[in-house]
């Protein structure tokens, strides 16, 4: 069963630190990941989008990177800012397919 | 263009009521897609279209649900009767074909802001 699984469920960090939010999934074949970031009361929108032969993309402050042998993704946020507290879904799209699977998220609060 | 627009942005009903929540795609959007999200499950997906054909349903999670896509620039999504385990925030997203866009927006789809329904 394809699944996307995402970790920790929801952190809390000081303005200016940094972190770094998980991703596993089993979705298979693979054919692009992305990271969303969701703002309380909105709908999601799209940070970045890997595919297979990427291992590394930067969108501002954002780092994703993506082991597709491992099956891995991972989203590195620097000097975090407060308008960072939203909740980060990872989504998997299975090749050939347009549905999506979805991870369940992360909320992050950033303190000042 | 405004991006995917929903309405209402709140609804509260009484279980038993009919429910109506409306959507309008981006404009030129080939697929529409809507979903349900709640805290214990995340994102699920409901049903989506192609060029305003039902293609996959078999996240309607019974026949309270239904969908319909009468033109290009618009969805509707109803529960008839409405229950309590139907309180949710559904999206109604919409994107481009996979062969039609470039590598920059591959396959993303546009959320838009969401309805928030209530069934007391």
């Amino acid at each position: 069963k394809n699944q996307v699984e995402q970790s920790p469920q929801s952190l809390i960090i000081l303005e200016g630190k940094n972190c770094t939010l998980q991703c596993n999934y089993t979705v298979s074949p693979f054919s692009n990941l992305r990271w969303y970031k969701q703002d309380t009361g909105r709908g999601p929108v799209s940070l970045t989008i890997m595919t297979f032969s990427e291992n590394t993309k930067s969108n501002g402050r954002y780092t994703a990177t993506l082991d597709a042998d491992t099956k891995q993704s991972s989203l590195h946020i620097t000097a975090s800012q407060l308008s960072d507290s939203a909740s980060y879904i990872c989504v998997v799209r299975e090749k050939g397919f347009q549905k999506l699977v979805f991870g369940t998220g992360t909320r992050l609060l950033v303190s000042p | 263009d405004a991006g995917v627009i929903q309405s209402p942005r709140h609804e509260v009903t009484e279980m038993g009521q009919e429910v109506t929540l409306r959507c309008k795609p981006i404009s030129g959007h080939d697929y529409l897609f809507w979903y349900r999200q709640t805290m214990m499950r995340g994102l699920e997906l409901l049903i989506y279209f192609n060029n305003n054909v039902p293609i996959d349903d078999s996240g309607m999670p019974e026949d309270r649900f239904s969908a319909k896509m009468p033109n290009a620039s618009f969805s509707t999504l109803k529960i008839q009767p409405s229950e309590p385990r139907d309180s949710a925030v559904y999206f109604c997203a919409s994107s481009l074909a996979l062969d039609r866009v470039d590598y920059s927006s591959y396959n993303e789809q546009f959320f838009g802001p969401g309805t928030r329904l209530t069934v007391l």
